[in-house]
């Protein structure tokens, strides 16, 4: 089945201790994105990726970093969170050989920074 | 900043009507649009994409775009309660970045 995973679903957390957020696709696709979304605020792009080793800051990298080893995943990495940070995350895929030209999301992660 | 925005309603229709949704962008660079679907704690999900303008039907959505005047809408006909949902409009600018709309509520009264 084609599909996004994200771990963990659920995090709480506290301020200043780091953590990742994993996401992996398994459809081959070349672009992978972050995003954010807060009530009110809709879902805001953090980074996006168009193939392994390239990255680029979507519109609210601050307090984020990724990475691009592998073209199937596309960690998320809060090196010191704070509670501003605290919100539903949701890491989405695009490929070329997809059906549609749209992204595919994952479940989404809920994060809270005490 | 590029921007996307909707009505965040809510916006309520009796079951069979037709619900109407809209949406404004402010790039002029913005080459593909999306509507999605979004169930209150899920994922959101593809309903309609458009590439030029006019109108696109796919069963009971129709996507309209006129980017002369930078506005895109989704109309759902014979509005059903499980159409009840929050609706993101998003665009694609040519630099590969996704730019998202606050979203509208949508309630279909049975």
């Amino acid at each position: 089945e084609a599909q996004v995973t994200q771990n963990p679903r659920y995090l709480i957390t506290v301020t200043g201790k780091k953590l990742t957020v994993t996401c992996s696709q398994n459809m081959n696709h070349e672009y992978m994105s972050w995003y954010r979304q807060d009530p009110g605020l809709g879902l805001r792009q953090i980074y996006y990726s168009m193939n392994v080793e390239v990255t680029d800051k979507g519109d609210v990298p601050e307090g984020y970093k990724v990475s691009r080893k592998e073209k199937r995943n596309f960690p998320l990495i809060l090196e010191s969170p704070s509670p501003n940070q605290t919100s539903l995350y949701f890491c989405a895929s695009r490929g070329p050989g997809s059906a549609l030209p749209s992204q595919y999301f994952g479940p989404g992660t809920r994060l809270t920074v005490l | 900043q590029k921007e996307v925005e909707q009505n965040s309603g809510p916006l309520s229709v009796p079951e069979g009507a037709i619900a109407s949704l809209n949406c404004t962008y402010s790039d002029r660079g913005s080459q593909s649009f999306f509507w999605y679907r979004q169930y209150s704690g899920k994922s959101p999900e593809l309903i309609m994409f458009i590439y030029s303008n006019g109108d696109k039907e796919d069963g009971r959505f129709t996507a309209q775009l006129n980017k002369a005047s930078q506005y895109v809408s989704l109309l759902i006909r014979d509005s059903q309660p499980s159409d009840s949902a929050t609706y993101l409009c998003a665009v694609n600018s040519p630099g590969n970045q996704f730019y998202f709309g606050t979203g509208t509520s949508l309630t279909v009264i049975p």
